[in-house]
């Protein structure tokens, strides 16, 4: 079966860092592109594109509102794929999740059950 | 950044009738059109990339049309599994983004 399957959400206060970790399983990890994207429960389930990571890493891509503060980054070898959340701002809450873009890109045929990070003030 | 808006917020019909889901984007995003289905509790579902492509598993009923700044989504016959939540979502350009989603709500 292919699936992702993320982990490493939890509760923070502001100023904290979490890493998520997201592992692939039944497809070469390496041949893909990766993404992070996030829900946001309370904006009438807004969906917001977090992050996205080449198959080799050599190309990384951020929403504004993240940069200089997450980190996507991927181990080929053992098929997982990051995001370090550091300076977490109450804003940042919402439910996570890995995505696989399909071979060919420009679209994510795999998604994560998503896991949950709250940020409190 | 290139923003969708999805037209109508909620749509009621019932099963055996025909949906209809506008999404338009505010630059030509080309075909770079991708529609997701979403269900409560549960990740987004692939529908169609590529503005028209069905993805694999996705049945007949679904159809994707358009191309530059104007899509839509059509459901010809609904099914009771198909009342759900619909995003588009563009892959023109960075940043990547989303419309506001269309609930397909049964009448």
């Amino acid at each position: 079966e292919v699936k992702v399957v993320e982990s490493g959400g939890g509760l923070v206060q502001t100023g904290g860092s979490l890493r998520l970790s997201c592992i692939g399983s039944g497809f070469n990890f390496n041949d893909y592109w990766m993404n992070w994207f996030r829900q946001t429960p309370g904006k009438g389930l807004e969906w917001e594109w977090v992050a996205s990571i080449k198959e080799d890493a050599s190309e990384t891509y951020y929403v504004d509102s993240v940069k200089g503060r997450f980190t996507i980054s991927r181990d080929n070898a053992q098929n997982l794929l990051f995001l370090q959340m550091n300076s977490l701002r109450v804003e940042d809450t919402a439910l996570y999740y890995c995505a696989r873009d399909r071979a060919g890109g420009r679209a994510c045929d795999i998604w994560g059950q998503g896991t949950r990070v709250t940020v409190s003030s | 950044e290139i923003v969708l808006t999805q037209s109508p917020a909620t749509l009621s019909l019932s099963p055996g009738e025909r949906a209809t889901l506008s999404c338009w984007a505010s630059q030509s995003i080309k075909s770079y059109l991708v529609w997701y289905q979403q269900k409560p509790g549960q990740p987004p579902r692939l529908l169609i990339h590529g503005a028209s492509i069905r993805a694999t598993g996705v049945p007949a009923r679904f159809r994707g049309s358009g191309s530059g700044t104007d899509f839509t989504l059509t459901i010809s016959s609904l099914e009771p599994e198909d009342f759900a939540v619909y995003y588009c979502q563009q892959r023109r350009d960075w940043p990547i983004t989303f419309g506001q989603g269309t609930r397909l709500e049964i009448k």
